[in-house]
């Protein structure tokens, strides 16, 4: 049980490049979420996915695409990287609709220049 | 749009010595309230919950406080240890239609001096 799994976990773009993250979880949850984790600044929601074939807009979604074709996999798109955008990502899922207790993945550090 | 504000940014306290992060939010439909443990280079981690029925829960040397009311919670680390450092983060959750969002504050920087 690998619980939430990020690739790749380190990458460096050059600006106007394209990407994208991909999380897998195993543990059967609905809910899937992308963040951001800049100094200072917490965990930004990028976007966010209550099941399959859904997605959603968070707090910092411009620049940023999310699909979620299969329920396991939430995947983060950059299509034209800047700069702004280095950071660490973090996948989070959660399954629990009493709690909503997330789940995160080791996180993935993306650095643009 | 909801917002959490999280204080202080960064907390220095003696070995054994009690400390208190405080977190306010906007979102009056929030109704779950963790929070969650990042060591240096890990990923973060849920240490306590709270629910908004509920004014105070415990976990051994951790508690957390609930005043929806005023829309602060507030997460107490007794007899701190040095393993206790860690950047914390608060959030609030807002329930969804079949999930929840989660806003994150910024972060409290605790470093427990032996």
């Amino acid at each position: 049980n690998a619980g939430v799994t990020q690739t790749p976990k380190f990458r460096v773009l050059k600006t106007g490049q394209s990407m994208t993250l991909l999380c897998a979880q195993d543990m059967n949850h609905e809910y899937m979420y992308w963040y951001r984790q800049d100094p200072g600044m917490g965990l930004r929601l990028i976007h966010y996915s209550v099941g399959e074939g859904t997605t959603a807009k968070g707090e910092v979604p411009d620049g940023y695409n999310v699909s979620r074709l299969k329920k396991q996999n939430f995947l983060l798109g950059l299509e034209s990287a800047a700069p702004s955008q280095t950071s660490v990502y973090f996948c989070a899922s959660g399954g629990r609709v009493d709690t909503g207790e997330l789940f995160f993945g080791e996180g993935s550090r993306l650095t643009v220049l | 749009g909801e917002n959490v504000e999280q204080h202080p940014s960064t907390l220095s306290v003696q070995e054994g010595d009690s400390a208190v992060i405080k977190c306010t939010y906007s979102d009056s439909a929030s109704n779950y309230f963790p929070w969650y443990k990042q060591e240096l280079g890990k990923r973060p981690q849920l240490i306590i919950d709270i629910r908004s029925n509920v004014g105070e829960k415990k976990d051994q040397r951790i508690a957390v406080t609930l005043n929806k009311t005023a829309k602060h919670f507030s997460l107490h680390i007794t007899e701190t240890q040095p393993e206790d450092s860690a950047v914390y983060f608060c959030a609030a959750s807002n329930p969804l239609s079949g999930g929840f969002k989660t806003i994150f504050g910024a972060g409290t920087r605790l470093f427990v001096k032996a």
